[in-house]
């Protein structure tokens, strides 16, 4: 059964920084899409960012984009989200997700996410 | 963007019996080229993570009861419970994959009447 272990949440002053990560088993990694998806506290789902396959095609929600760069490293099995400048809106769950390969594209990663991690909470106060 | 709307806010249904949920895009999710609909279904219990539930629209993924079913095309779209079971308490989202950026619905709870 494929895993997806979220960590590097955390506290953190407006402005600051934190990188998260996502471990992941079960599946062969390197040949699904991957993406990140937040849920504020109480509220609903908003998509973050995704990255194809090869790390070829990224995509940024316009509200963290600039600041918060996706990447993965297939060699470990492992996706990962730097964040800049955070802000209290960002305070959310930031959950890691797996979607189906093949639909990744110059011009948007066409993603459903068939598989979850449990989040990681990112919380942005002074 | 495409805006994805469901109603209603939250919805109480009676052990056994029907529940539908409603979700309609602002834009068509269809696609021609391959004839599908870009539109997907989850489900979040409380306290728990989403779990997907329908992609395409209507296609159930593996191990999902066939009590729950998708339909629609186009802009207009529906999640069904055939007969509400208790574990079925939970928030159900749509999310469309046409464009980016991929955008949710603002959920439907569901509980027990």
């Amino acid at each position: 059964e494929e895993q997806l272990v979220e960590s590097g949440g955390g506290l953190v002053k407006p402005g600051g920084s934190l990188r998260l990560s996502c471990a992941t088993s079960g599946f062969t990694f390197s040949s699904y899409n991957m993406n990140w998806v937040r849920q504020a506290p109480g509220k609903g789902l908003e998509w973050v960012s995704s990255i194809s396959i090869s790390s070829s095609y990224i995509y940024y929600a316009d509200s963290v984009k600039g600041r918060f760069t996706i990447s993965r490293d297939n060699a470990r099995s492992s996706l990962y989200l730097q964040m800049n400048s955070l802000r209290a809106e960002d305070t959310a769950l930031y959950f890691c997700t797996r979607s189906p390969p093949g639909y990744c594209t110059s011009t948007s990663c066409r993603n459903w996410f068939d598989s979850w991690g449990q989040g990681t909470l990112v919380t942005v106060s002074s | 963007d495409i805006v994805m709307t469901q109603s209603p806010d939250s919805l109480a249904v009676s052990l056994g019996e029907r529940a539908t949920i409603n979700c309609k895009s602002s834009q068509s999710v269809f696609y021609r080229s391959d004839n599908k609909d870009y539109l997907a279904w989850y489900q979040q219990k409380p306290g728990q993570v989403p779990k997907l539930l329908i992609y395409w629209a209507s296609t159930r993924e593996p191990g999902v009861p066939d009590r729950f079913s998708g339909s629609g095309s186009g802009t207009d779209f529906t999640l069904t419970i055939s007969s509400l079971q208790a574990e079925d308490v939970a928030v159900y989202y749509c999310q469309q994959y046409y464009s980016s950026p991929l955008t949710f619905g603002g959920g439907t709870k569901v509980e027990i009447k």
